[in-house]
């Protein structure tokens, strides 16, 4: 059965000091990822996707960057943290192809940027 | 781009109340539907989805939800809630067509069941 990792679990980081969340993917090939941030009461925003190694797309013009080193890794980073970047995030992933498959969401990261 | 609007941000219910949570999108062509729930402290799952067929689709844990294409609607519906139904519930559209199908999810619902 596939499982999807994240970690790690809670993080608290100094305003302007770097950021490394990572997100791994078991039990499947090739899939779609997903990084989203959740903030109460305002959804799920997507940040970043990726249809493939090295394929990045960005949604939301910001302070963070994302990576796919390998097919089933996913790295959300920034240089310099900020403090409205703290927040919820949330990777996922689905089979890769046209529209039609649901998302699996990992246990998410509680970022706090002080 | 297509938007997903959730109606109730907030819903307070005793238990074998009856459950009926709204959604609607905004988006002309062919889409998919989903509801996802996050239990307390759990991760988001999959409640239910709809592709294609008949309009009235059943979950898990006695979830239902109808597919209103005139409408643009995905209502998500449970006879008789009981407490541990209490959780955020998130309603998704995905397009089919317009080159992108990434899904767009509403702002969430939540839900508390009294007991």
């Amino acid at each position: 059965s596939q499982t999807i990792h994240q970690w790690p679990a809670t993080l608290v980081q100094p305003v302007g000091s770097p950021l490394s969340l990572e997100c791994t993917v078991e039990g499947t090939s090739n899939p779609n990822l997903y990084w989203y941030r959740q903030a109460a009461g305002r959804g799920l925003q997507l940040l970043f996707y990726s249809v493939g190694i090295g394929q990045i797309s960005s949604e939301v013009p910001q302070n963070l960057s994302a990576s796919r080193p390998q097919d089933r890794q996913f790295i959300l980073s920034s240089k310099k943290l900020l403090l409205s970047d703290s927040g919820f995030y949330l990777c996922a992933w689905s089979s890769r192809g046209r529209g039609i498959y649901e998302q699996y969401f990992g246990p998410g990261t509680r970022l706090t940027v002080t | 781009a297509q938007s997903v609007s959730q109606h109730n941000h907030h819903v307070i219910l005793s238990e074998a109340a009856s459950l009926e949570l709204g959604c609607n999108y905004s988006y002309g062509g062919t889409v998919n539907l989903f509801w996802y729930v996050q239990y307390p402290g759990q991760h988001l799952q999959l409640l239910l989805k709809y592709f294609s067929g008949d309009p009235l689709v059943k979950g898990i844990k006695g979830f239902e939800a109808e597919f209103i294409k005139s409408k643009f609607s995905f209502n998500l519906r449970k006879p008789s809630v009981q407490w541990s139904d209490t959780a955020e519930y998130f309603c998704a559209v995905s397009p089919l067509s317009g080159g992108s199908y990434i899904p767009t999810f509403g702002r969430g619902t939540s839900l508390i069941v009294h007991p």
